[in-house]
C-alpha cells in the first residue's frame, strides 16, 4: 500500500497570508494526487486533481504542485472560509489512500 | 447536475450485516470510465477508502476489509450498494459514496452508522 504522509496535523495560519500543506507518498504516484477540503459536518470537496488541476469553481487562490513522491497545496490570501481541514489522496494504485489530514487554525 | 445520496440503517448491533445504498443522478454508470466509490470516516478521524465499482462491473476493494465487503450496482436504477458483514464498534463511522472518474469529484452527504449492543 502507498502511505500518504501529511507532515503537519495542524497549521497555525493568519488571514490574508499564505499557507502550504505538504503531502509525501511512500512511492512515486506520477501526479495521481488529489486534494480535498472538508468543513465540519460536510463531505470532502475536491479542490485539485492530477496534482495541479484546479476543479471548476475552486478559487484561484488554491494551487497544487509537486511530482514524484512530494506534493503541496498552497493557499494564498487566506480567507476565513479556508480555515478547515485538508486531505491529500493518491489514486495511482489500489488501495486508494488518504493522508491523515491537516487542520488549519487561526493564530 | 450530479448528486449522490447515501442511505443506511443508522444503527446496528455487533455481528450484523451493514447494507448501504448510494442513489445518484446526473451521470450514468453505463458510461465508459465512470465509477462510484465508498469511503468512510469515523467521527473526528480521517478518510478510509472501502471499495469502487466501475461501468464495466470491475470491482476493487480495500484489502484490509476485503473479506467483509461486497459492492454491486443497478445501472438501470442509478444505485450502488455496499454490504459489510460482521460489523463491530470499529465500523462506527460516516459512510460516503462518491463519483469517481479519476479522483472523487462528487460526494454524497454521508450516512452515519453506529454499531452498539
Amino acid at each position: 500500500d502507498i502511505q500518504m504522509t501529511q507532515s503537519s496535523s495542524y497549521l497555525s495560519v493568519s488571514l490574508g497570508g499564505r499557507v502550504t500543506i505538504t503531502c509525501k507518498a511512500s512511492d512515486h504516484i506520477n501526479n495521481w494526487l488529489a486534494w480535498y477540503q472538508q468543513k465540519p459536518g460536510n463531505a470532502p470537496r475536491l479542490l485539485i486533481s492530477g496534482a495541479t488541476s484546479l476543479e471548476t469553481g475552486v478559487p484561484s487562490r488554491f494551487s497544487g504542485s509537486g511530482s514524484g513522491k512530494d506534493y503541496t497545496l498552497s493557499i494564498t490570501s487566506l480567507q476565513t472560509e479556508d480555515v478547515t481541514t485538508y486531505y491529500c489522496q493518491q489514486y495511482w494504485s489500489s488501495p486508494l489512500t488518504f493522508g491523515a489530514g491537516t487542520k488549519l487554525e487561526l493564530k | 447536475q450530479v448528486t449522490l445520496k447515501e442511505s443506511g440503517p443508522g444503527i446496528l448491533q455487533p455481528s450484523q450485516t451493514l447494507s448501504l445504498t448510494c442513489s445518484f443522478s446526473g451521470f450514468s454508470l453505463s458510461t465508459s470510465g465512470m465509477g462510484v466509490g465508498w469511503i468512510r470516516q469515523p467521527s473526528g478521524e480521517g478518510l478510509e477508502w472501502l471499495a469502487d465499482i466501475w461501468w464495466d462491473d470491475n470491482k476493487y476493494y480495500n484489502p484490509s476489509l476485503k473479506s467483509r465487503l461486497t459492492i454491486s450496482k443497478d445501472t438501470s436504477s442509478n444505485q450502488v450498494f455496499l454490504k459489510i458483514t460482521s460489523v463491530d464498534t470499529a465500523d462506527t463511522a460516516t459512510y460516503y459514496c462518491a463519483r469517481r472518474g479519476v479522483s472523487f469529484d462528487y460526494w454524497g452527504q454521508g450516512t452515519t452508522l453506529t454499531v452498539s449492543s
